[in-house]
Order: structure tokens, then C-alpha cells, then sequence
């Protein structure tokens, strides 16, 4: 079974509905993070949580909201979704006692219309 | 905003061929320099973390080396092969309180494809 988990995998929907992605992980590890992924743009941080009371905003947070419900599960939310959010969305977990190294779920990708 | 360079952008090579990338990063505050490899309709998968100016690493084929005085990492790849074709990543962590800040910034990657 893998380890960090996304769901849904792939998803098209309309201008002004709203999206949430799910993620969850069974590696243990206290942090987590949101990134999505743009052809020439590479990986950027949308959000990222250390633990379930710690929520912090990344780089591109404008239009997107998180909930940490549990260690394991850290859920991304488009609440109007808008046709710029059409992305590959990532999900990971990191280990603190390897630098951060970070484990990625499989993606979910996303196209908004 | 951190920056985190990666040359070049893409490259082709023969099977057989061995080629090597750059990742340039800051040199100050410096924790940690990760390298990914990402495949096709697959997502990253971690290669190397190094943390040591002067560190190197080798897995298989495969290694990398660090100066984080300078602020580069070369990823070398000895005797390419079709199954090498991918996306490679590299990571910076800054330093925060003695540890890792606990966030990465990735370059852009280098695309990676061996002809066969």
C-alpha cells in the first residue's frame, strides 16, 4: 500500500465550484505539505502544516485553503475554483530526521474549465 | 524568495553517454540540498540528501557532490541509459535555530532524455 495517498486522482470541474483534495499518509511524520506543479515552473508550496495546530502559508496560498483534520490527513480546498488553478497537485510528508526529505503521493490532476 | 537554479533545462544524450547537471543555491543559511528524480506520470522520488560541504553521494550509476561555500551541486549520471530519462529535481532546505526551516525550494529541474 503506498504511503501517502491522494484522492481524487483526477478531477474536471467548472469555474466557481469548489474542490477540495484529500490527503493522507501513513509514514508517521509530523509535517506536511501542498505544492502544485505548472509545465516550466517546477514544484511550489501552496501550504504546509508541522503538526495539526500549525498551518502555514506557502508561496501561492491566494486561493486556496487547508485543514489538518489529523496527523495523517491534511486536505486542500479551491473554494471558487478558476481556470489558473488547472495544475498537478502534490501532496507530501517529510522527515524531519532526514533534512526534510519529502515522500510525495501519486497527484491529483486538476483542470478547471 | 529563495532561488534555486538549475542548468541546464533539458538535455539529450546517446545510451552510453555520461552527462551531468547544476543546481546553484544560496550559500548562506544552508541546511540541506536534496536531489529528486521524477518520471513520467510518476511523482519525485528522493535520490540523495547532503548536508556537508564536500559531502558526495552515489547510488548505482548515479552520485553528486556538494560546495555549499559556492553554492552549487553537480548530479552526475555515468553511462546513461533509457530508463534514466526523467525530471531531476533538487531541493534547498535553509537553516533555522540550529535545524531545518522545514520547507523546500525546488529549482525548476532538468529534463533529462537518453536515446537508445
Amino acid at each position: 500500500d503506498a504511503d501517502v495517498t491522494q484522492t481524487p486522482r483526477n478531477r474536471i470541474t467548472k469555474t466557481g465550484k469548489r474542490i477540495m483534495l484529500e490527503c493522507s499518509q501513513t509514514k508517521g511524520h509530523d509535517r506536511m505539505y501542498w505544492y502544485r506543479q505548472d509545465p516550466g515552473l517546477g514544484l511550489r508550496l501552496i501550504y504546509y502544516s508541522f503538526d495539526v495546530k500549525d498551518i502555514n502559508k506557502g508561496e501561492i496560498s491566494d486561493g486556496y485553503s487547508v485543514s489538518r483534520q489529523a496527523q495523517a490527513k491534511f486536505s486542500l480546498s479551491l473554494e471558487s475554483a478558476i481556470p489558473n488553478q488547472t495544475a498537478l497537485y502534490f501532496c507530501a510528508t517529510s522527515d524531519r530526521t532526514s533534512a526534510d526529505t519529502q515522500y510525495f503521493g501519486p497527484g491529483t490532476r486538476l483542470t478547471v474549465l | 524568495i529563495l532561488n534555486v537554479e538549475q542548468s541546464p533545462q533539458s538535455l539529450h544524450v546517446q545510451e552510453g553517454d555520461s552527462t551531468n547537471f547544476t543546481c546553484s543555491f544560496p550559500s548562506s543559511n544552508f541546511y540541506a540540498l536534496h536531489w529528486y528524480r521524477w518520471e513520467t506520470a510518476k511523482s519525485p522520488e528522493a535520490l540523495f540528501v547532503m548536508t556537508l560541504n564536500g559531502d558526495e553521494k552515489k547510488k548505482g550509476r548515479i552520485s553528486a557532490t556538494l560546495n555549499t561555500k559556492e553554492g552549487y551541486s553537480y548530479l552526475y549520471i555515468k553511462g546513461s541509459q533509457p530508463e534514466d530519462s526523467a525530471t531531476y529535481l533538487c531541493a534547498f532546505t535553509p537553516l533555522a535555530g540550529g535545524t531545518s526551516y522545514g520547507k523546500l525550494t525546488f529549482g525548476q529541474g532538468t529534463i533529462l532524455t537518453v536515446h537508445p
